[in-house]
């Protein structure tokens, strides 16, 4: 089935060190996003890249970065500039490219990261 | 910036019960709506949008929501809820979401 695979699905590291969530798709998909879900403040906008080798800056960036090397995956690293990122991250693919806005998103199922 | 903004964040309903969430966008040019919802366990997934044209929007699962372009309002309504429909339920203009309303349906 096609869709689009997140890993790891829980994951745990000490306050300070660097961690890359990994997306993956299979959708044949153009563009690609990440979100940060917090309770109570909904999905909040990281990165999004609409073509390989490209990608622009969402709400959230700060502390973040990424990667589009291939049209399959769209790694996001958590870096320890990150001030709070515990969080639940979403990784997000859309068929059409462009930040129109008219984009169908395809979830996948989401990384917990928790800082200790 | 964009924002939009949901208003309930919890919502508890019967079986049966009509359900009209609301959702209201700040102006910013073209209209892209979209309610997505997340079933307990699932992945986040469209449950309709509109881009232009009528604003009375048919969604799957017997959703339906209306673009009041006057109000900048985008409401979710289903006329009986099931105590399927229980999940949390977002409201997206573009790429922007809102902080999203947990719907709980009892039997």
């Amino acid at each position: 089935d096609g869709g689009i695979t997140q890993s790891p699905k829980y994951l745990f590291r000490k306050e300070g060190q660097n961690v890359t969530l990994s997306c993956e798709q299979n959708l044949n998909h153009d563009a690609m996003y990440w979100y940060r879900q917090d309770p109570g403040q909904g999905l909040r906008l990281i990165y999004y890249s609409q073509i390989v080798n490209d990608f622009q800056k969402g709400d959230i960036a700060e502390g973040y970065s990424v990667s589009r090397e291939k049209k399959e995956s769209f790694p996001l690293t958590v870096t320890s500039a990150q001030k709070n990122p515990t969080a639940f991250y979403l990784c997000a693919s859309s068929r059409d490219r462009g930040a129109s806005g008219t984009n169908v998103l395809t979830f996948g199922a989401g990384s917990r990261l928790t800082v200790l | 910036a964009q924002s939009v903004s949901q208003h309930n964040h919890h919502v508890i309903l019967s079986e049966a019960a009509s359900l009209e969430l609301g959702c209201n966008y700040s102006y910013g040019g073209t209209v892209n709506l979209f309610w997505y919802v997340q079933y307990p366990g699932q992945h986040l997934q469209l449950l309709l949008k509109y881009f232009s044209g009528d604003p009375l929007v048919k969604g799957i699962k017997g959703f339906e929501a209306e673009f009041i372009k006057s109000k900048f309002s985008f409401n979710l309504r289903k006329p009986s809820v099931q105590w399927s429909d229980t999940a949390e339920y977002f409201c997206a203009h573009k790429l922007i979401f809102g902080a999203g309303t947990r719907l709980a349906v009892h039997p």
